[in-house]
């Protein structure tokens, strides 16, 4: 069976600080991996996805993830935050084959501090 | 703009009652999904469809119903044998092709549902 594990429930960090989201996740198999972004009170929406190809991935608002399977990771970074980034993050990731029952992480919430 | 909506936004319900979610999606995707989130915990899956007419449970389905009459819609049914039916739900959709399908989900904007 597929897991996802975020480490950090919380990570406070000054505006226009770096700032690391980790993300783990156990699987046998290959994988496509997720990261989504829910703001209060909305639904969830995709930040940036690995398929194939290119380790580093680029996603929307300025993030980047990097998947690294030797150390099956998909940490999600941004070099300079702003305080619109304030929301929780979801780490995800699927089988590459078949049904994707996607696996969600318990979500990481990002605090900006101004 | 294509994209999934779902209502209500926001729910109040007397212990005993049964309360349906709905959801509707107009990207023509095969594949719908209900989830549960509470604080900490992340979502889990409660019902997901693949096909009109048919449907499977997820991880966490007793308590809850669902149909899937049409393809664009999905509701779900949380009725009075949910334990602890407060919770925000989210309603998910995906490509199902085996071509293209790569498990990425769009979430409509959610329902607050309060047990009172």
């Amino acid at each position: 069976a597929q897991s996802v594990t975020q480490l950090d429930s919380q990570v406070p960090v000054f505006e226009e600080a770096p700032v690391e989201l980790r993300c783990n996740y156990s699987s046998s198999v290959s994988v496509y991996l997720f990261w989504y972004v829910q703001y209060p009170n909305q639904g969830l929406q995709l930040l940036l996805k690995y398929l194939s190809g290119s380790t580093l991935v680029k996603g929307i608002n300025g993030f980047e993830a990097e998947f690294n399977k030797s150390q099956t990771s998909f940490h999600l970074r941004k070099p300079s935050v702003h305080i619109s980034d304030t929301a929780e993050y979801f780490c995800a990731v699927t089988y590459t084959g078949g049904y994707q029952k996607v696996t969600f992480g318990t979500g990481t919430k990002l605090q900006v501090i101004p | 703009d294509g994209g999934i909506t779902q209502s209500p936004k926001y729910l109040f319900r007397k212990e005993g009652q049964n309360v349906t979610l709905s959801c509707e999606q107009n990207l023509n995707h095969d594949a719908m999904y209900w989830y549960r989130q509470d604080p900490g915990q992340g979502l889990r899956l409660i019902y997901y469809s693949q096909i009109v007419n048919d449907f499977q449970k997820g991880d966490i389905a007793e308590g809850y119903s669902v149909s899937r009459e049409k393809k664009e819609s999905f509701p779900l049914t949380v009725t009075s044998a949910q334990k602890n039916p407060t919770a925000f739900y989210l309603c998910a959709s995906s490509i199902l092709d085996r071509g293209t399908n790569t498990g990425e989900l769009f979430f409509g904007e959610g329902s607050r549902l309060t047990v009172l």
